[in-house]
Parts: C-alpha cells; structure tokens; sequence
C-alpha cells in the first residue's frame, strides 16, 4: 500500500518560530510537492522537487523554503512563521515521467498549522 | 498563467441521482486534467484523469468530458451513493520552469442525502 506520511496532523506555534514540517514517502518518487489549502482558495502550489537536492519554486513560495537531502523526504520549512501562514499544508508525491509529464499525485493526510 | 475556476462551489444531491461538477481553463496548452477526492480528515486522492488526446472517459460510475475548444472539463457521478460525499476537485497542467504542474481548482463540496 503507498503512503505519503506527514511528522504531524496539528501543530501551532508562535509568530517568528522557525517550523519544519516534514514528509516521506515510500514509494520511491521522483517528484515530491508541497501545497497549502485555505477555504475557497483550493490547493496552491509552494515548491515541488524532482531529485535529491534540487527544487522548484510554485506559485506562492514567499516565506518558505524547502529541503531534500534524501529521495524519501522533503521538508517545508517557514523562517520566520507569521500568522497568514496558518493553514493546512499537503505534501505529494509523484513519478518522473520520461517526459516529465505529469501523472497521478499521491497525497498525505495534511497538517493542519495555527501561527498565534 | 493557468488559471481554474470550478463551479459549483457546494453540491446537494439526492442518493441515485446524477452530479455534475465544471471546470474552465485559460491555458490552451494544457494537456492533462485530473479531478481528486478528498474525504473528511484525508489527503486528496486521484479519482479520474484525461488528456487531451481523449474528449471523454469513463471508470465506473464516474465518467469525465473535455472541450479543448471552449477550454472546460467536467465530472459527472451517476447513481451518487452517500459514501461520493467529499469535497472534489479539479486541476489543469501548467508548465513551470521546464516542469508540468498542477493549478487547482477551488473545490466543490458534495453531499449526498440518503
């Protein structure tokens, strides 16, 4: 059975902490993204990585970065968390195609993060 | 850049009758436009994909159309059962550095009443 798993379901912490959250996969994937889902907005993309130790930026990544050292993890990481990052955060995976097309994302269960 | 509307916003239904969900997009480039479920309290996950080679394909009850002419999509669930209830959504394919990525639609939530 594949699985995407994500360090935690709920997290809050404070204005200016630093957070990583974090995910993996044993699925073997190339591809691995981030997302962040609010109300009425759907899922916007943060970073997606397509190897170990390289990334790319999506449409929204201002006060993120990303990290993979390893093909199984990818980490999100918020230098200084601020309140409108509050949100619930979807980490994906997916095979490279020859042709770097897409096909099928297989999502974790999210992590819901309150910045106070 | 891509940009997906998705309409309705909300969905109720009776068990046994049809759901249709549309989705519009303005990149006439895109070529690959899957629909994902996501269940109370779980990650989406992939229920349909079409590419644009394909106008229609069906996978059970569930069966997805694409006009590449007018640039919209659309789902359509037959015989919905309370367990369809979720919050669907659709995505279009956008390049991005090289890369293909996905641009969501913003989700539509629907109930199916016993």
């Amino acid at each position: 059975d594949v699985k995407v798993t994500q360090s935690s379901r709920y997290l809050v912490k404070r204005t200016g902490e630093k957070v990583f959250l974090e995910c993996v996969q044993d699925m073997d994937h190339e591809n691995m993204f981030w997302y962040r889902q609010d109300p009425g907005l759907g899922l916007r993309l943060i970073y997606f990585s397509y190897d170990v130790k390289m990334k790319e930026k999506g449409d929204i990544p201002e006060g993120y970065s990303v990290s993979r050292e390893k093909k199984e993890r990818f980490s999100l990481i918020l230098e200084s968390a601020s309140t409108n990052q509050t949100s619930m955060y979807l980490c994906a995976s997916s095979l490279l195609t020859s042709g770097k097309l897409l096909n099928e994302q297989f999502f974790g269960p999210g992590t819901r993060l309150t910045v106070l | 850049g891509e940009n997906v509307e998705q309409h309705p916003s909300t969905l109720s239904v009776q068990e046994g009758d049809s759901a249709v969900i549309k989705c519009t997009y303005s990149d006439s480039a895109s070529n690959y436009f899957p629909w994902y479920k996501q269940e109370l309290g779980k990650g989406p996950q992939l229920i349909i994909d079409i590419r644009s080679n394909v106008g229609e394909k069906k996978d059970q009850r569930i069966a997805v159309t694409l006009n590449k002419t007018a640039k919209h999509f659309s789902l359509h669930i037959t015989e919905t059962q309370p367990e369809d209830s979720a919050v669907y959504f659709c995505a279009a394919s956008a390049m991005n550095t090289g890369f293909q990525k996905l641009v969501f639609g913003t989700g539509t939530r629907l109930l199916v009443s016993p």
